[in-house]
């Protein structure tokens, strides 16, 4: 059974500096990787997508890697601002069709100005 | 972008009633939807899998007679959660998957919070 697990639990860095997030998952035979954004009592935005093919995807400021053979994603926040705090959470897409998720616990994040 | 609405986004109930959960993928056909419970300061934990027109596929530990869902079309998935405790307050979350998009992303829900007393 896939398990994924985020560190650190909660991060806080000043306002312009770049940060990463890290995920590791159990199993390899993932199908994708995402990653999401949760702020407090919300719904969750999806922010990147890895295929198992590919080995990172950018957006903006966002840039996620994934490498299958150590079981490890990253998401780089570059130049970080106040408004990007909030929770972020990776999940792994299984390979059977349904393709559910399994999710991390989270990493908050908190940017002060 | 691809959006999905839950219906109603809060609740509060007495114990032993049953409170229905809707979820629907607006511009969208989904083949998949799915139902997550996310307990405060927790991550999700996926509850169930359901396709339309089929039996619900459930996972271990949730009870399917207590959390019922129905999957009748291909924008519309009900949970049901049938004489609700108060152990049974959380944050539902739901997904739907655009079976006709190249990258099968999940697409989710704004959330339902319940709140049993």
């Amino acid at each position: 059974k896939q398990e994924v697990t985020q560190i650190p639990a909660a991060l806080s860095v000043p306002e312009g500096e770049n940060l990463v997030l890290n995920c590791s998952f159990t199993d390899s035979a993932i199908y994708n990787l995402q990653w999401f954004r949760q702020d407090p009592g919300k719904g969750l935005t999806s922010l990147l997508l890895i295929q198992s093919s590919q080995r990172e995807q950018t957006s903006g400021r966002l840039n996620a890697s994934l490498d299958k053979s150590s079981g490890r994603s990253t998401l780089y926040i570059a130049a970080s601002q106040p408004g990007d705090s909030a929770t972020y959470l990776c999940a792994g897409g299984a390979s059977g069709s349904a393709r559910q998720l399994t999710f991390g616990s989270g990493t908050q994040l908190t940017v002060l100005p | 972008g691809a959006v999905v609405s839950q219906h109603p986004s809060r609740v509060i109930c007495k114990s032993g009633t049953s409170v229905k959960i809707e979820c629907r993928s607006l511009d969208f056909q989904a083949t998949t939807m799915f139902w997550y419970r996310q307990f405060p300061k927790q991550s999700l934990m996926l509850m169930a899998t359901s396709n339309e027109g089929s039996k619900a596929t459930y996972e271990q530990g949730v009870e399917k007679d207590k959390f019922l869902i129905n999957h009748a079309s291909l924008t519309l998935s009900t949970l049901t959660v049938t004489s609700a405790h108060p152990e049974d307050s959380s944050f539902y979350i739901c997904s739907a998957r655009d079976g006709l998009a190249v990258q099968e992303t999940q697409y989710f829900g704004p959330g339902t919070r319940l709140l049993v007393l």
